[in-house]
């Protein structure tokens, strides 16, 4: 079985401070673990994803995600917040590539401060 | 491209009607899911289609839900008889081949409200 754990339901920051989203996994096996953001009144689309290969793993819109495996974390940075990046994102597991089963995380709703 | 269309947008009835909302997945895409998402609960997987069988139903809620993909380009969610607790936003998402680990494509959304 596999779970993730979003720290914090709610996180704002001013906009050009960092942005730090953290997430926290439990998998049997080693993990498949995603980033997905969803903006109000839309579907989730996916920002980055980590499948075993680079542990430091580059997404949309300037965002970007490090696998630490005895941490067992996935928490995901943006260097500078924009306006834009207002929505609640989601960190996912799966169990890898024969697994369909997709875990989804609370959310975390990300507020940008003018 | 189109994406994955989902209908209606909204959806208000009263308790005891039935409410069937509907999805078109991604031409090509062979697996299909159906989500609910609530504040209390978050994301669920109620139900997984590949190749139009029904894989996994362990999350549809009661016997009340049920689903069907009679085609690979055509999917439906129906409640009979609604309640007010299932008030959520379904999300319908499809998948294309194996090698796309994780990367579901999620439609806008049917946002359901009984009365």
């Amino acid at each position: 079985a596999q779970s993730v754990t979003q720290l914090g339901s709610h996180v704002s920051v001013s906009e050009g401070a960092l942005v730090l989203l953290r997430c926290n996994y439990s998998s049997s096996v080693p993990p498949y673990l995603f980033w997905y953001v969803q903006y109000p009144n839309q579907g989730l689309q996916l920002l980055l994803k980590y499948t075993s290969a680079a542990t430091l793993v580059k997404g949309i819109n300037g965002f970007e995600a490090e696998f630490k495996k005895s941490e067992t974390s996935f928490h995901l940075t943006k260097p500078s917040a924009h306006m834009s990046d207002a929505a609640e994102y989601f960190c996912a597991v799966t169990l890898g590539a024969g697994s369909y089963q997709l875990t989804f995380g609370k959310g975390t709703k990300l507020s940008v401060i003018p | 491209d189109a994406g994955v269309i989902q209908s209606p947008r909204h959806e208000v009835t009263e308790m005891g009607q039935e409410v069937t909302l509907r999805c078109k997945p991604i031409s090509g895409h062979n697996s299909l899911f159906w989500y609910r998402q609530t504040m209390m609960r978050g994301l669920e997987l109620l139900i997984y289609f590949n190749n139009n069988v029904p894989i996994d139903d362990s999350g549809m809620p009661e016997d009340r839900f049920s689903a069907k993909m009679p085609n690979a380009s055509f999917s439906t969610l129906k409640i009979q008889p609604s309640e007010p607790r299932d008030s959520a936003v379904y999300f319908c998402a499809s998948r294309g081949l194996a090698g796309d680990i994780g990367e579901l494509f999620f439609g806008e959304g049917s946002r359901l409200t009984v009365l």
